[in-house]
């Protein structure tokens, strides 16, 4: 079975600094990655697609990158708003397996 | 617009069968898959399922010897069934959807709370 690592677990950033987090897959999963952002109480929400197709209504300051196995989530200039914790996913094939996680806390 | 609303019991004694429904809006069955995703306290996510546009099911291995997912296109609901919960088990249930081209789960439930417990 595929296996998602992300890292890291959790980082603490200040506003308007550029962050960025990764995912690893245990095998090529090609560009079938998402990533999603989800804040306490609240459904996941869908942000980048096929590794760098950013979802409808997403601000441009979350940029994704990656083929293979190696990916990429990149928030630019972040914003309060943006603490959360975001995941990434396999997607197009079973099973979809996500990562564990990294958690966004905003200094 | 697309919506997806779970329902269920909030309450599941140990060693019981789960079944939650999911009701869809806005799209059909039968042009969409829709996914079973769920999420213990403080954990991450863990994808649970999956039943295609076609009928097909798909599921966690880790999961396949005791869940089930079936659908009634009629109705537009879509079933979850798992047996011989345990507390670990306890969690927060999402059922979602497809973005077009499959691109990602971009349409979800709100969730639906189920704890094992005695």
């Amino acid at each position: 079975n595929i296996v998602m690592t992300q890292s890291p677990k959790s980082m603490s950033i200040s506003v308007g600094d550029r962050v960025t987090m990764n995912c690893k897959a245990s095998q090529n999963v090609y560009n079938n990655i998402a990533w999603y952002q989800q804040k306490p109480g609240q459904s996941p929400k869908l942000l980048i697609y096929y590794a760098s197709n950013r979802y409808n209504g997403v601000p441009d300051r979350f940029t994704g990158s990656g083929y293979g196995t190696d990916f990429t989530l990149t928030i630019n200039s972040v914003q309060a708003e943006d603490a959360a914790f975001y995941y990434c996913q396999r997607i197009y094939n079973s099973p979809f397996t996500f990562g564990s996680g990294t958690k966004l806390e905003i200094k | 617009q697309v919506q997806l609303k779970e329902s269920g019991p909030g309450l599941v004694q140990p060693s019981q069968t789960l079944s939650l429904t999911c009701t869809v809006s806005g799209f059909s069955l039968t042009s969409y898959n829709v996914h079973w995703v769920r999420q213990p306290p403080g954990k991450g996510l863990e994808w649970m399922g999956v039943i295609w546009s076609g009928g097909n099911t798909d599921y966690n291995s880790a999961l396949k010897p005791r869940l089930s997912i079936s659908r009634d296109t009629s109705k537009s609901q879509v079933f979850l069934t798992m047996n011989s919960l345990q507390t670990e088990d306890t969690g927060i249930y999402y059922c979602n959807r497809n973005a077009p081209l499959g691109g990602g789960f971009a349409y979800w439930g709100q969730g639906t709370l189920v704890t094992v417990s005695s």
